[in-house]
């Protein structure tokens, strides 16, 4: 089967404009997690949804971010009004949450650079 | 919240020398603790996991130790290879919770021929 996808593979974008990341988790699936990861830095948690509960918003970092999910599926991260140190390889991980499986599987990521 | 520090930020080890790496964690709630690993341009992988029911997990050359009391989690790998350098990532989480992973800092490892 699938493994997660996102698109685009690379987005270059002008300060100031909008962006949409797109991730298509594993089919079945009902956790799906955002992270950021900075050149050479760690993971870094933005967002989280969990079936048909409010996701956890915790780790956005400002109100430019939002994140949704529609159907239980598909999700986009939105990014506005985009700055230089939004530049960073944004991931994204599904998860089969049942009793012992919590393994999280990652797309291959989206290079997002702001000029 | 859970907070992971994870040390060294780099390792280089000859090649088939062992290498370890260690991580902390702060909430002892948390009870799922993997390890990822992540080669230059490619996506975390997990390689291995342990839960806290156990002290010591083992797969072939790679071995994770987990100390629930000092709260204290490391990753050791024997005999490495040259494709064994990548980064690796440790994380804490509250299995069955969904809740997200905490992950470390990272360490860059280097297996020199």
């Amino acid at each position: 089967g699938a493994g997660v996808s996102q698109s685009p593979s690379n987005k270059v974008t002008e300060k100031g404009k909008d962006v949409e990341l797109r991730c298509d988790p594993i089919s079945g699936h009902t956790a799906l997690y955002w992270y950021r990861q900075s050149l050479g830095q760690g993971l870094e948690f933005l967002i989280y949804f969990q079936g048909n509960s409010a996701p956890d918003k915790s780790g956005l970092p400002s109100d430019r971010f939002s994140a949704e999910r529609t159907g239980g599926s598909v999700s986009t991260l939105t990014i506005q009004r985009t700055q230089q140190e939004d530049s960073a390889v944004y991931l994204c991980a599904s998860s089969l949450v049942a009793r012992g499986v919590h393994e999280q599987y990652f797309g291959p990521g989206t290079r997002l650079t702001v000029t | 919240g859970e907070n992971v520090e994870q040390h060294p930020s780099t390792l280089s080890v000859q090649e088939g020398d062992s290498a370890v790496i260690k991580c902390t964690y702060s909430d002892s709630a948390s009870n799922y603790f993997p390890w990822y690993k992540q080669e230059l341009g490619k996506r975390p992988q997990l390689i291995i996991d342990i839960r806290s029911n156990v002290g010591e997990k083992k797969d072939q050359r790679i071995a994770v130790t987990l100390n629930k009391t000092a709260k204290h989690f490391s990753l050791h790998i024997t005999e490495t290879q040259p494709e064994d350098s990548a980064v690796y990532f440790c994380a804490a989480s509250l299995e069955g919770s969904a809740r997200q992973l905490t992950f470390g800092s990272g360490t860059q490892l280097t297996v020199l021929p």
